[in-house]
């Protein structure tokens, strides 16, 4: 399988913990986003990678979340001190930026449940 | 004004039937669009890219009017396999991220 790939799928996690979500993006490909996304709404962007540079964080990315992508290939998403209303899904998706193409490929996501 | 808006729906059609949903985006720079095809519980999967007035893949057609700022995705001879959620992604241009709307849920009866 040469897609997107998430890990953990699931995570229960207890308020107050910290937790680490990892995301292997299709090999080829430059950029590297994370996004949340809760019931009943689009995915909500968080941060995006050109190769291991960060490029954007949302305003959404508080202090507690940190991301990175340390050799351009894998990324890691920490949430430290999780709250209740961090659960939500978070996806990882990857793109191959040309010139005027923008299209991205989602893995199948990490579901955060804080208790 | 949201940036991307759609219609939450749900639009419950029969199978065979035609059906079309729209999308406004508020950005006029925006330079590329996308629909994506979202399942229960699963990740989006990129449906169709518009980059010029129009797409048409299959029974699936999107077409783009940038003067109304609209996109709308038409889908004819619906498949039971078709009930989905359809989000409406837009590139606000350049290094910018992609803004999803809160997509459209399809539900296609037998």
């Amino acid at each position: 399988d040469t897609g997107v790939s998430q890990n953990p799928r699931h995570k229960i996690t207890k308020r107050g913990q910290n937790v680490t979500f990892r995301c292997d993006p299709i090999s080829e490909h430059n950029r590297l986003y994370w996004y949340r996304q809760t019931l009943g709404q689009g995915p909500e962007f968080l941060t995006y990678f050109q190769n291991e540079a960060q490029l954007e964080k949302s305003r959404l990315l508080s202090d507690r979340f940190s991301a990175e992508r340390p050799k351009g290939s894998f990324s890691t998403l920490e949430i430290q001190r999780t709250e209740q209303g961090d659960s939500a899904m978070y996806l990882c998706a990857s793109s191959l930026v040309l010139a005027g193409t923008y299209e991205q490929y989602f893995g199948p996501g990490t579901r955060l449940t804080v208790t | 004004r949201k940036e991307v808006e759609q219609d939450p729906g749900p639009f419950n059609v029969p199978e065979g039937a035609t059906v079309a949903f729209n999308c406004t985006y508020s950005n006029s720079a925006s330079q590329s669009f996308f629909w994506y095809r979202q399942d229960c519980r699963k990740e989006p999967k990129l449906l169709m890219s518009v980059y010029s007035s129009g797409n048409e893949d299959g029974r699936f057609t999107a077409q783009l009017n940038r003067a109304s700022q609209y996109i709308s995705l038409l889908i004819r001879d619906s498949k039971l396999s078709d009930s989905a959620t359809y989000l409406c992604v837009v590139n606000m241009g350049g290094n910018t991220p992609l803004v999803f709307g809160k997509g459209t849920r399809l539900s296609v009866i037998a």
